[in-house]
């Protein structure tokens, strides 16, 4: 199975940058999405096939990647964002998540 | 609006079996594949499966052949999983998620496997 490597955790302030990586053991191409969780709450998509902005999800998130280097933007982050994100992908089966990185404040 | 109404929590006994619902609305149910992802307390995320609901076709991850069995009614426009030979590993929340690109979810439900 692909085995897809995030970061556990980072601590951020509203305001700033933050970049989550997620590393592929094997090429998914660009089939790679992110979606975020909030404790108690089902996942949400934010980014599909590595880049393209779900609907009506604000465009201070973004991706970028393809093959096994993956990476996610939030850009300014504002409080409500602070919640566990996932990668995913579907390139090769079965489909595989990363084990999540959780958006901690400083 | 799509939605993906799922059943209430369950308690299974040791051994025993449960099945759970996904009840979709707002578009056909036919034209889409439905997927099962496992959440376990306080962990990530695990897909179990999918079914094509138009044919009853299914495609399972190898931990969860012989745990899990997906089914589908169209009449009901109606998505079920059903888990059988419990164990404390399969205290989780169950969530349907459809495609493609899991961009719809329904809102999880929390199987408790206990004696």
């Amino acid at each position: 199975d692909t085995v897809l490597t995030q970061s556990p955790a980072l601590a951020v302030s509203p305001g700033e940058r933050v970049t989550i990586s997620c590393r592929a053991s094997e090429s998914v191409s660009t089939l790679m999405h992110w979606y975020q969780q909030k404790p108690g709450q089902q996942p949400k998509l934010l980014i599909y096939k590595a880049s393209n902005l779900a609907s009506g999800v604000p465009a201070r998130f973004s991706g970028s990647g393809s093959g096994t280097d993956f990476t996610f933007t939030i850009d300014p982050v504002e409080a409500d964002d602070i919640a566990t994100y996932y990668c995913h992908q579907s390139w090769n089966s079965p489909p595989t998540f990363g084990g999540g990185t959780k958006l901690e404040l400083k | 609006e799509v939605q993906l109404q799922q059943s209430g929590p369950e308690v299974g006994r040791p051994g025993s079996s449960v099945k759970i619902s996904c009840k979709a609305s707002g578009y056909t149910f036919t034209d889409y594949v439905m997927n099962w992802v496992k959440q376990s307390p306080g962990q990530g995320l695990e897909w179990i499966g999918w079914i094509d609901p138009e044919y009853g076709s299914t495609d399972y991850a190898e931990k969860f052949k012989k745990k899990a069995t997906l089914t589908a009614d169209t009449s009901s426009s109606t998505a079920y999983i059903q888990l059988s030979s419990l164990t404390s590993e399969d205290t989780a929340t169950y969530f349907c998620a459809r495609s493609p690109l899991l961009g719809h979810w329904g809102q999880g439900v929390m199987v408790t496997v206990s004696s």
